[in-house]
């Protein structure tokens, strides 16, 4: 079964409104974190947000928010005030396991969601 | 401020031969990582080192071996390449900064093997 998924392959969003980004996860494990990465075309890896299992607050980062709702194992990137350099592609990302133990910080990605703003 | 470096940016390969990429990170950090991105897949793991002298398998390693040579290296080796392992590989070195472990990726290396 996959361990996080990205069921928008594809995401357009108009320069200035907000998008949300989907992932879904799954883990057995109490402790683990979820991260956001954007890959523009040139290629790079560019951290963007994390949210910890036992963090009770949504995490932020500027125009990035993160929808984490643990129940329904979800942690969806919410992009605000969209600009053209946004347009990239997004992976949602899950180290599993106790951060301080064998995790290693081994990630796993999910497939990615292709977004595009429009002017 | 190189954070990690990897060679060669491109390579194409005929299927049979070997190969090694390189990677080298000025951080510091104990653990490195080698990572392949295919077109819907993802980036995967094929191998990884939580510290100089250790080397673990991850999601997809075979086909790979890997050294880590030392703190700064991690060079991963196909040795009889063949058509599926086209792809573009990453390396990326972390180190334990409380939960985060944030990862530090390289520009990538884009592999084609005919």
């Amino acid at each position: 079964a996959q361990k996080i998924t990205q069921t928008q392959p594809g995401m357009f969003v108009q320069e200035k409104e907000a998008v949300t980004l989907d992932c879904t996860y799954d883990t057995s494990d109490q402790s683990y974190g979820l991260f956001w990465y954007k890959q523009p075309s040139s290629g790079e890896m560019i951290f963007l947000i994390y949210q910890g299992s036992y963090d009770e607050q949504n995490a932020t980062e500027g125009r990035y928010s993160l929808n984490f709702q643990k129940a329904r194992k979800s942690a969806n990137l919410v992009i605000s005030a969209s600009q053209l350099g946004d347009s990239a592609m997004y992976f949602c990302a899950m180290r599993e396991g106790d951060a301080g133990g064998t995790s290693y910080g081994k990630l796993t990605f999910g497939q990615g969601t292709i977004l595009t703003v429009h002017p | 401020n190189a954070g990690v470096t990897q060679t060669p940016k491109f390579q194409v390969l005929k299927t049979g031969q070997s190969m090694t990429l390189q990677c080298a990170q000025d951080m510091n950090h104990n653990s490195m990582y080698w990572y392949r991105q295919d077109p819907g897949m993802g980036l995967r793991l094929i191998y990884y080192s939580a510290s100089e002298g250790t080397t673990d398998k991850g999601e997809v390693p075979n086909g790979y071996n890997v050294s880590r040579l030392n703190k700064r290296e991690f060079s991963l080796r196909l040795e009889s390449a063949a058509p599926s392992q086209t792809s573009v590989y990453f390396c990326a070195s972390s180190e334990w900064r409380g939960e985060l472990w944030p990862q530090h990726f390289g520009d990538g290396t884009r592999l084609s093997i005919l």
